[in-house]
């Protein structure tokens, strides 16, 4: 399995809502990421775990709380979240050298 | 800190004609360079790494360091080229990070 994957595909929640994305790799990859990408915009890395800790988190607001359950999986859980936070959230995963990273699908979120 | 740069936001050409897609860096190490693209309606995929001096689908890159330039160049255009092309670095010594450019949006018309 040499691809990333990502569910759901798409979502749509209201500001006092809970909800999880998920992202799943089975390519031994030691490095996940979470990216917010807004239309027509590149991607902004929001999260970065290695061998399943926390390595880099860009000053993202605490409604966006990431959770590593092991070396496979990568979820990130929305809670309170604002309509401005309406966009495409992109899974990634790498070896460690190069940093070739593969990206799943996404998960378009919409804000109401 | 580092940043990449795509001075163009939109490049249309025709098909068979030459097309160059530019990306500047600034950054004071030995980064690695990389082009991205995304294909409507597809994820984001990797086209090319500067240590691989690879051509993939006709495209070719080359890291100037003297400018800091990694462009991509392709000799003849194909339609299915047309997607939008993002510059990425990732600074030296293995890091996670990745920088990406704002990206170059290539229509290839016939």
């Amino acid at each position: 399995d040499t691809e990333v994957t990502q569910t759901p595909k798409h979502l749509v929640m209201g500001m006092t809502n809970k909800k999880s994305l998920k992202c799943e790799q089975h390519m031994g990859h030691r490095a996940m990421y979470w990216y917010k990408q807004k239309a027509k915009k590149p991607p902004e890395l929001m999260f970065v775990y290695s061998y399943e800790k926390l390595s880099i988190n860009e000053s993202v607001p605490s409604r966006f709380s990431p959770e590593c359950p092991n070396s496979s999986l990568l979820n990130l859980h929305l809670h309170a979240l604002q309509p401005e936070d309406s966009a495409l959230y992109l899974c990634a995963s790498s070896q460690r050298v190069p940093n070739e990273q593969f990206f799943g699908p996404g998960t378009r979120l919409t804000v109401l | 800190a580092q940043r990449v740069t795509q001075p163009e936001k939109l490049l249309s050409v025709f098909k068979g004609a030459p097309v160059e897609l530019k990306c500047n860096y600034s950054y004071s190490g030995s980064p690695e360079l990389f082009w991205y693209v995304q294909y409507s309606r597809q994820r984001l995929q990797l086209l090319l790494r500067h240590i691989s001096r690879e051509s993939i689908k006709g495209f070719t890159a080359d890291l100037n360091k003297g400018e800091t330039s990694f462009h991509l160049k392709k000799p003849f255009a194909q339609e299915e080229d047309s997607a939008m092309y993002y510059c990425a670095l990732s600074p030296q010594g293995g890091s996670e990070k990745l920088v990406f450019g704002k990206g170059t949006k290539l229509t290839v018309n016939p």
